[in-house]
């Protein structure tokens, strides 16, 4: 299915907290997801992956929690900085392709 | 690691007026590149896919007349909004595959078109 462009939802989260943000994908038939991070006025940087026969994968600070059932995606970002504040975009990648259609995208502010 | 280049970074223009913008993989090789777009506080909606020596492939909905694309080389590929109007303003993102195998697609840093 195709991304929507609404308008992004927004979480606020007090340095040193954990943030969870979250995703629903469309695609059943998607085996492939990536967390994408932007700041304002860049490009997307690649954050984690997880394929669709894992459900959960840790990186450095962070960990993408994946339920095929629901079509669910989660970002988990530990001890949150300043300098996670961005936006995150979730991605979906079909069974053969590489080309990502992105989610909507979640705008998270770190209050010192 | 893959780096990919876009130029310019913002520009501004008069309506009626095309713009170019041009997208590089500095480290690597792309017989494909892929032009995304985004409007303030909302996704990256792809565009089109670049192919290298031959005509792009455009997404649902795009004007391919309005929206030029040309993949030159292993290298490059530009995208030109013809005609610009207001309603062309918008962030343009290119990315490329930094070889057969990578699953990931690198991003360029995007292009701000503002159009007066």
């Amino acid at each position: 299915g195709e991304s929507v462009g609404l308008h992004l939802p927004t979480l606020s989260v007090q340095e040193g907290d954990n943030s969870i943000i979250n995703c629903a994908y469309s695609n059943s038939a998607s085996d492939y997801f990536i967390w994408y991070k932007q700041e304002s006025g860049k490009g997307p940087q690649f954050i984690i992956d997880i394929r669709s026969n894992m459900d959960k994968r840790q990186g450095q600070r962070v960990t993408v929690l994946l339920n095929k059932t629901v079509k669910h995606l989660s970002l988990q970002i530990a001890a949150t900085q300043p300098g996670d504040s961005a936006v995150y975009f979730c991605a979906e990648i079909g069974r053969g392709s590489y080309i990502p259609t992105f989610g909507r995208g979640t705008s998270l502010i770190v209050h010192p | 690691g893959a780096v990919v280049s876009q130029h310019p970074s913002w520009v501004i223009c008069k309506s009626g007026t095309s713009v170019k913008i041009e997208c590089r993989s500095l480290d690597f090789q792309a017989t494909t590149m892929f032009w995304y777009r985004q409007f303030p506080k909302q996704s990256l909606m792809l565009m089109a896919t670049s192919n290298e020596g031959s005509k792009a492939t455009y997404e649902q909905g795009v004007e391919k007349d309005k929206f030029l694309i040309n993949h030159a080389s292993l290298t490059l590929s530009t995208l030109t909004v013809t005609s610009a109007h207001p309603e062309d303003s918008s962030f343009y993102i290119c990315s490329a595959r930094a070889g057969s195998g990578a699953n990931v697609l690198t991003f360029g840093a995007g292009s701000r078109l503002t159009v007066l």
